[in-house]
């Protein structure tokens, strides 16, 4: 049973364009939500996280965009990058306990 | 500071061999976790733990197990490995509650 549902599964974006990552939740009970970004060879690593008690929460280019009651976030990467190629996980969990993550998104962002 | 380190980097096994993969943390956190990464299928939790001493079971823990004798140290091993236990696994750690999972590189294990 999938509990965090993400998409797409590819992404390809040009440079400069804006990338966009949804997701999709179905226990009430999840109060974190993250995004982590992965690199091929290495680990994910976290990009942003937000709590359900705000809607959106922006740390440079990437912006994560939350509606509890559509439970649903979504993570936006403005002004893409080459660099910003990676594969990209969104997660949940609640109380601290252990992360449930999507399925991936790989994205690629064409010079 | 190395953070989380994992040995080995690649492996190949032939099904009923049995292995034990070591990860290691220097940054004195209390949960430890070990994923495995299929294409398309994200990062599934096998097993994890809240502190020295303690394991729990994740999503998909069968044919594997795990022990934590010491803080710092998450083994995972393979008792009969099968075909299907093919995957890129990654451990994970972090200080407590929701701060930040701290991965290694991961480990690729092909089973044939």
């Amino acid at each position: 049973q999938q509990q965090v549902k993400q998409s797409p599964q590819s992404l390809i974006v040009q440079k400069g364009g804006i990338s966009i990552i949804n997701c999709a939740y179905e226990n009430t009970a999840f109060d974190y939500f993250p995004w982590y970004q992965q690199f091929p060879g290495k680990g994910p690593a976290l990009l942003i996280a937000i709590r359900p008690d705000v809607s959106e929460k922006k740390e440079g280019r990437f912006t994560i965009s939350f509606n509890k009651s559509a439970k649903q976030f979504s993570l936006h990467i403005m002004d893409s990058q080459p660099g910003d190629s990676a594969t990209y996980f969104c997660a949940a969990s609640k109380g601290g306990s252990r992360l449930t993550f999507g399925e991936g998104t790989q994205l690629t962002v064409n010079p | 500071n190395a953070g989380v380190t994992q040995t080995p980097k690649f492996r190949v096994l032939k099904t009923g061999q049995s292995m034990t993969l070591l990860c290691a943390q220097d940054m004195n956190h209390e949960y430890m976790y070990w994923y495995r990464q299929d294409p398309g299928m994200g990062l599934r939790l096998i097993h994890y733990s809240v502190g020295e001493g303690t394991t729990a079971k994740g999503e998909v823990p069968d044919g594997y197990n795990v022990s934590r004798l010491k803080k710092q140290n998450f083994l995972l091993g393979l008792e009969s490995a099968a075909p299907s236990q093919t995957s890129v696994y990654f451990c994970a750690s972090k200080r407590d509650g929701n701060s930040p999972l701290h991965f290694g590189n991961g480990t690729r294990l092909t089973v044939t």
